[in-house]
């Protein structure tokens, strides 16, 4: 199994700026993956952040909006730039900590509230 | 291709009645179909998962059942208690893939 911890929860932040969300692992996993969950929809597979080198990017997700860094095999950050209310969101991190295709953990989510 | 589509969105059941959430597929290479609840303020977290080599998985009040040649595949809940009261998603991967392609999610409630 898997601890994932998030920071912040929620925050409520202005147009224009940008915030940046952690995340840690209490356990080293290969891939750790960023998704997009809006107000009572599904979740949006945003990237799959990969240690030591860049993040893979879905469709639709592009870096200098959505730029994350991995810097070890525990932790990863997403930060959301130049924010807009369409930015409003909940964002999850996840992990595999089994590889392959084992069990998918999840954190609890960071709100994000842009006015 | 990659979509998995999933019904009802939202579901009222009784309590001690059968829950039942369906889900469809397109792509013939996913391989891996796991469900996801969550609560209200949480992550989701796995409930059940099942592989094409079996028809039907159960764990607890908990059954999916999978059919491959519609490409479908539902998640029974028997006996639901209203703490079963969730929102459910279907997903569906390739096997090395590792990404997860979430359904809508279906919003049930279990009324006492």
């Amino acid at each position: 199994s898997a601890v994932i911890s998030q920071k912040p929860s929620r925050d409520i932040c202005q147009r224009g700026t940008s915030l940046t969300i952690q995340c840690q692992v209490d356990s080293q996993v290969t891939m750790m993956f960023w998704y997009r969950q809006q107000p009572g929809q599904s979740l949006t597979l945003i990237a799959t952040a990969n240690q030591g080198s860049e993040a893979t990017y879905e469709s639709g997700f592009v870096i200098d909006k959505f730029p994350i860094s991995r810097p070890n095999l525990t932790f990863s950050t997403l930060t959301v730039s130049n924010m807009s209310p369409e930015d409003s969101s909940i964002y999850l991190c996840s992990a595999r900590p089994g590889g392959g295709t084992g069990e998918l953990f999840f954190g609890e989510g960071s709100r994000l509230t842009v006015l | 291709q990659q979509q998995v589509k999933q019904s009802p969105q939202s579901l009222i059941v009784q309590k001690g009645g059968i829950s039942i959430i369906n889900c469809a597929y397109e792509n013939t290479a996913f391989d891996y179909f796991p469900w996801y609840q969550q609560f209200p303020g949480k992550g989701p977290a796995l409930l059940i998962a099942i592989r094409p080599d079996v028809s039907e998985k159960k764990e607890g009040r908990f059954t999916i059942s999978f059919n491959k040649s519609a490409k479908q595949f539902s998640l029974h809940i028997m006996d639901s208690q209203p703490g079963d009261s969730a929102t459910y998603f279907c997903a569906a991967s390739i096997q090395g893939a590792q990404k997860l392609v979430f359904g809508q999610g279906t919003r049930l409630t279990i009324n006492p």
